[in-house]
């Protein structure tokens, strides 16, 4: 089956620096990716879709120039946390759709700002 | 506004069945997927319904009735490992398409 791999999986930061977090399709073209955030025992939560070749679409409430996204080819979607803070500390997922029926996530990066 | 409603949490004995019920308002509706994720992990995909009925894959069944915003997840012979969240999404159509709204969530915890 299609699979998504995310990178990397766990990254501890201090507070101030960029994190950037790479999401790939690895036998399949996605010109379209979406990235989740999720707090503890909390839902997932879209922050934005990544779309090949153009900018962006960002979810209310989250900042487009702290959480940069670049989708520059069919399978890599990147997000950069930039001056990352504690409260940013969080489980960051991708995902991407195949077809109609499915949407294959990435394995999670566990983010944490110290 | 949008809305997925799931029990916080359920209890089961292994070997038994559970059933983890999923109600929705959406503002559109292309499908429900239920999710599996073991705590720290990515969800894993279980189950897609988009017309009216049960779909059934092995020990697991997905039940949905569009008319009343509702599906359930049917797990029998209930084995230690499907200790985990079980997650409702679905698919608004209003969106791009493969973007999930996600309910939050129901831990489920089996016991011998």
């Amino acid at each position: 089956g299609a699979v998504v791999s995310q990178h990397p999986s766990r990254v501890i930061c201090k507070s101030g620096t960029s994190v950037k977090i790479e999401c790939r399709s690895l036998d399949f073209q996605a010109t379209t990716m979406f990235w989740y955030r999720q707090f503890p025992k909390q839902s997932l939560m879209l922050m934005a879709t990544s779309n090949e070749g153009s900018k962006a679409t960002y979810e209310q409430g989250v900042e487009k120039d702290k959480f940069l996204i670049n989708h520059a080819s069919l399978t890599l979607s990147t997000l950069t946390v930039t001056s990352a803070h504690p409260e940013d500390s969080s489980f960051y997922i991708c995902s991407a759709p195949e077809g109609f029926t499915e949407a294959f996530f990435g394995q999670g990066t566990r983010l944490t700002v110290v | 506004g949008q809305n997925i409603d799931q029990p916080t949490e359920m209890t089961a004995t292994e070997g038994a069945i559970v059933q983890i019920n999923c109600t929705y308002q959406t503002s559109g509706f292309n499908g429900l997927f239920w999710y599996q994720q073991h705590a720290g992990e990515a969800p894993t995909f279980l189950s897609y319904n988009v017309l009216d009925g049960l779909e059934e894959k092995g020990r697991f069944s997905s039940f949905l009735s569009r008319s009343k915003g509702y599906s359930y997840l049917l797990l029998k012979e209930l084995q230690m490992k499907d200790s985990a969240s079980y997650l409702c999404a679905v698919q608004n159509y209003g969106g791009s398409q493969g973007n999930l709204i996600f309910g939050k969530g129901t831990k489920l915890s089996v016991k011998p």
